[in-house]
């Protein structure tokens, strides 16, 4: 059974960078899309972007500027660095995984395994 | 503002049959498959409709999605206390190629 777990430091201070790491266990990260999602605090979910399994990166329009998604394929992890952090960047932070499912031939995706997310203050 | 609509809020009482709606557009919902999730409060979000109507592996059959045009819908039939969550909308929009969720909908089961 897949697992997903993130780590990193849970107070950053503004203007600073923001760096986590997502850690799969049961499965490699050599398949699928691997995404960051985050959830300021009373709020709803925003995409952060995915790295797909070759490596390959798709960042949120709003955040490209200052978001990398980089992958450890030797660790089995991916890793998330935004920059220039101020208070609004205050969330819960998930990893997930997006699963293509065989629909008639087809794959549909749907992000079916998720971290139990890890909350990131930023203040001084 | 999210991309996607969704009421803020539904309610409904124990066995009640509750929906929720979610309105997108053409770059989106109206291209592209919908998926639901549900965030117990202090949780992760759990994937709970996929593909518009299917149910992963665990799901009740309680649960149900459907979706006509740029709009999708989640029915809940037979309300559980348990149910009591953040029901979140999500699909591939085109325009911003990436993923985008409904502002969310919170369920009180009265």
């Amino acid at each position: 059974q897949v697992q997903l777990q993130e780590s990193g430091p849970r107070l950053v201070k503004p203007s600073e960078t923001l760096s986590l790491t997502c850690t799969v266990s049961g499965g490699s990260i050599n398949n699928y899309y691997w995404n960051w999602i985050r959830q300021p605090p009373g709020k709803g979910l925003e995409w952060i972007g995915y790295i797909s399994a070759s490596g390959t990166t798709n960042i949120n329009p709003s955040l490209k500027s200052r978001v990398t998604i980089s992958d450890d394929t030797s660790k089995n992890q991916f890793s998330l660095r935004l920059t220039s952090v101020t208070a609004a960047d205050t969330a819960v932070y998930y990893c997930a995984r997006d699963y293509g499912f065989d629909i008639g031939g087809s794959e549909q995706y749907a992000m079916d395994v998720w971290g139990q997310g890890t909350t990131v203050t930023v203040s001084s | 503002q999210s991309v996607l609509t969704q009421p803020p809020s539904a309610s409904g009482t124990p066995g009640q049959r509750v929906t929720i709606s979610c309105s997108g557009s053409s770059s989106n919902i109206g291209g592209n498959s919908v998926n639901w999730y549900q965030q117990l409060p202090g949780t992760a979000p759990k994937l709970l409709i996929y593909n518009n109507s299917q149910r992963p592996s665990g799901v009740p059959d309680r649960f149900s999605g459907s979706k006509s045009g740029s709009s999708a819908s989640l029915a809940i039939s037979g309300l559980q206390s348990e149910d009591e969550a953040n029901y979140y909308c999500a699909t591939w929009d085109d325009s911003l190629n990436g993923w985008v969720f409904g502002g969310g909908t919170t369920l009180t089961v009265l």
